[in-house]
Order: structure tokens, then sequence, then C-alpha cells
């Protein structure tokens, strides 16, 4: 089964650009999640969806959005880029089991604004 | 942002010791989760944990969830090079539909 797939890998703005980010969850998994992961912040949660609706909204400001499409996959979106969100993007998808939910990653997005 | 608090931040230890770090919360959690990240990729689910008092297993990692479910605990026997990355405790409370992260303890191993 493929793991959660994240596009693209790399990416390099300018400030005041927009950004959007994509997110393949696993087959069948239909909980979607979004991290940003700096240095000095660590792992922040931004928001996460089901079945198409946010279930619950991280610290954030309004230039994060997000949205999920009816096939689980997701976008996230930044706009009016500033130097502060130069970061790893992660995006996560979940499966709840016969005891909890598991919380799988995938490999990023790394967004450097310049 | 909220971040739990993992100790300890970084560890050298040589090949073949046993390591332990653990997170604490001041919140209480019912799901906490284990992970390892190495430099430029996303974190690895290592061990999930649902209960107080659970203990599990996999392979050489051990984890526990606090009885007072403010806490977590791992393990690692019989540290190899490869175990070097950095380890993040995630913790998750009911209906929240989010994990708060540890900061992270990174280890090294001196083969």
């Amino acid at each position: 089964k493929a793991g959660v797939t994240q596009t693209p890998r790399y990416l390099i703005k300018t400030r005041g650009q927009q950004v959007t980010l994509s997110c393949s969850p696993i087959s069948g998994h239909r909980s979607v999640s979004w991290y940003q992961q700096t240095p000095g912040q660590g792992l922040q949660f931004l928001f996460e969806y089901f079945s198409e609706t946010q279930r619950n909204k991280g610290n954030f400001p309004g230039r994060f959005s997000g949205r999920q499409f009816s096939n689980s996959r997701s976008e996230m979106n930044v706009s009016t880029l500033e130097l502060g969100d130069s970061a790893l993007y992660l995006c996560a998808s979940s499966l709840w089991g016969g005891e909890g939910e598991k919380l799988f990653f995938g490999s990023g997005t790394q967004l450097s604004v310049l | 942002g909220q971040q739990l608090n993992q100790s300890p931040q970084s560890m050298f230890i040589q090949e073949g010791e046993d390591v332990s770090m653990n997170c604490t919360s001041s919140s209480i959690f019912n799901t906490w989760l284990w992970y390892k990240q190495d430099p430029g990729e996303g974190p690895v689910l290592l061990i999930a944990l649902y209960k107080a008092g659970e203990l599990t297993s996999n392979g050489r990692l051990t984890a526990q969830f606090g009885i007072t479910r403010k806490d977590s605990f791992l393990n690692i026997s019989a540290s190899i090079p490869s175990d070097v990355g950095i380890y993040f405790c995630a913790g998750q409370s009911a209906g929240t539909y989010k994990y708060i992260f540890g900061t992270g303890t990174r280890l090294k191993v001196l083969a």
C-alpha cells in the first residue's frame, strides 16, 4: 500500500507570493491533517479534515487555508508569503483501527521563502 | 505554539547501550504516539499507545502510556548506529482531532 504522498518536495518562493501544497493520503484513510515544522517551533498543528470538513484548526493566521476533496486528497494554501513561513510542511493521514488512531506522515514539502 | 516537554533534548550514547526518553504534558491524553524522524524526511510511526499503563514493544523499542495519562516513555535497547535521528512523542486529547508534539530528543550513537 502506498504511503502518504506530498508534492512538490521542494519549493522556493518570494515574499508576497502564494503557494499550494498537495497531499494524497494512504488509500482508505479519510482524515488528513497538516503540520508545520520549524527548528524554533517544532511541529505545529495547522488543520485537520475529514470527509471534506475541517474539524479543527490550529493557531495560524488566515493566510493559511486548506481543503479536502471527495477522494480525500487535500491541499493547503498559503497566501502573501512571509519569510517566517519557511518550513517543512507535513501532511498526515490517519485511520481508526481496533484500539485507536494511527497517524502516518508524508515526506513533506520544504518551502523556502526568499 | 503548543509543545510537550520531552527529555532529554539530546544524547550521545555508545553502541549497545540502552536509551530512555520521556514526554510530559499538563493535559490528559487518550493517545500517545512515538515517531522517529531522519533529516529532510517525515516522521515515521514507531509505537502507538491508547490505554493508561499500556506497555507496547516494537522490536528493540518499548513505550509506555503513563498511568496519570499525562506522560509517556520510550526505551530503546541495545542501540545501533541506525537509531540515530530525532525522536518525537505526540499526544492527543479526546475529540480534538489534533496532536501536540514533543520538542524532540536528538539521539547520536557512537560506534
